[in-house]
């Protein structure tokens, strides 16, 4: 099936652990985008990239970083820098210009 | 800085109702705008998109309409049903680059 695959969809992490999402899509789409919600808020743009070996900083981009070595694949690692990292994460494709599609998301929550 | 607002935070209407959501922007300059929804600890599912020359697109009960020059974009949703009850997000994209950005959402409850 094509789509957006994102694992694990819960994660637990310790004080002070880096800890990696994964998020692989199969839609041969160029953008991909990394997100955070907070209970009853909406979505903060962490990073985003339009193309292989390419990517941005959105607007909360402190204590994480994003690789783009494959068209299909974009991890997202929360360093050990980011102080407040629980949070739902959702990672999102989309052709230049058209439709974003999202993942199912990941549940971090520090323990 | 793009600033994307939703009005209401949270709506209740009784099953039946048309209502209508609304998305506010601050920079006109947008390529287009979309619309989602999302279930209670799911993603979101993308329900319209409206490019920056359109007014209007349609799916089943869904309507966007997009009006660049006031910064406004609404989602009418004909005859509500329980399965319409989620939270409601729309999103704008600038020209020149891929960054999406969200506004805070309307939370919508229909009443059985």
């Amino acid at each position: 099936d094509g789509g957006i695959t994102q694992s694990p969809k819960y994660l637990f992490r310790k004080e002070g652990q880096n800890v990696t999402l994964s998020c692989e899509q199969n839609l041969n789409h160029d953008a991909m985008y990394w997100y955070r919600q907070d209970p009853g808020q909406g979505l903060r743009l962490i990073y985003y990239s339009q193309i292989v070996n390419d990517f941005q900083k959105g607007d909360i981009a402190e204590g994480y970083s994003v690789s783009r070595e494959k068209k299909e694949s974009f991890p997202l690692t929360v360093t050990s820098a980011q102080k407040n990292p629980t949070a739902f994460y959702l990672c999102a494709s989309s052709p230049r210009g058209i439709e974003a599609f999202f993942g199912q998301g990941t549940r971090l929550t520090v323990v | 800085k793009q600033e994307v607002t939703q009005i209401p935070a949270a709506l209740s209407v009784p099953e039946g109702e048309n209502l209508v959501l609304n998305c506010s922007f601050t920079d006109s300059a947008i390529y287009n705008l979309q619309w989602f929804r999302q279930d209670p600890g799911k993603g979101l599912t993308s329900l319209l998109l409206i490019q920056s020359s359109q007014r209007e697109q349609t799916s089943g009960r869904l309507n966007a309409s997009l009006d660049k020059s006031s910064g406004r974009s609404t989602l009418y949703i004909a005859a509500s049903q329980p399965g319409d009850s989620a939270t409601y997000l729309c999103a704008v994209r600038p020209f020149g680059n891929e960054k999406l950005t969200f506004g805070t959402g309307t939370r919508l409850t229909i009443i059985p």
